[in-house]
């Protein structure tokens, strides 16, 4: 099936900067991607979508100047959590739509922000 | 906005005994989506059910989508320690500009005792 790659798995960083996660789809174009938060034993709260070479739609109550998303090309998306905070601190997780499988999500293996 | 309700929340079983959760949308969905996640992975795709009415089996696993398009389940027979896990459905709007954005619902923590 198809993969996507999402790194880092986990960071810890200080209160006030930035961090930027990735998400690929290794074998497959991915038009649009999702960005998740799940906190723990929680669902899934999707963020953002993601849509390649056009602005990012985002959720209602998700801070589109906190949570940059970049989806420059087929096969990459961009977020970056600015100036976090322990608030911030959860389970990120994308997850690219592939056309070619009828809307299936092929999701990354997240990563766990842990702000300090 | 959409919502998409799931029960129960927890379920414990003993090895053997089956399981069932149950997914309730707000509107109509286009289509449903199941998803297995283990502890600490990411989701991962199970099946997608788009016809009303429709029924299908994987093994152990039966998923079914209601006539009007709007709840589902999902149906463990004889549950095994290696169907721990929490199971997520997931509901795409039906047209519009949704279309193919999932709302997934809380997800249901199965715990198999052996």
């Amino acid at each position: 099936g198809a993969v996507v790659s999402q790194h880092p798995s986990w960071v810890i960083c200080k209160s006030g900067t930035s961090v930027k996660i990735e998400c690929r789809s290794l074998d497959f174009q991915a038009t649009t991607m999702f960005w998740y938060r799940q906190f723990p034993k929680q669902s899934l709260m999707l963020m953002a979508t993601s849509n390649e070479g056009s602005k990012a739609t985002y959720e209602q109550g998700v801070e589109k100047d906190k949570f940059l998303i970049n989806h420059a090309s087929l096969t990459l998306s961009t977020l970056t959590v600015t100036s976090a905070h322990p608030e911030d601190s959860s389970f990120y997780i994308c997850s690219a739509r592939s056309a070619a499988a009828n809307e299936k999500l092929f999701f990354g293996s997240g990563t766990q922000l842990s702000v300090l | 906005g959409q919502q998409v309700m799931q029960i129960p929340q927890y379920q414990h079983v003993q090895e053997g005994e089956d399981f069932t959760t149950y997914c309730n949308s707000s509107t109509t969905l286009s289509n449903i989506q199941w998803y297995k996640q283990r502890p600490g992975g990411h989701p991962v795709f199970l099946i997608q059910l788009v016809k009303s009415g429709e029924v299908k089996k994987q093994k152990r696993l039966t998923f079914q989508f209601g006539e009007a398009k709007k709840n589902s389940s999902l149906h463990i027979t004889a549950t095994q320690t290696t169907d721990v896990g929490t199971y997520f459905c997931a509901g795409s709007n039906a047209g519009g500009t949704s279309y193919g954005k999932l709302t997934f619902g809380q997800g249901t923590i199965l715990t198999v005792h052996p």
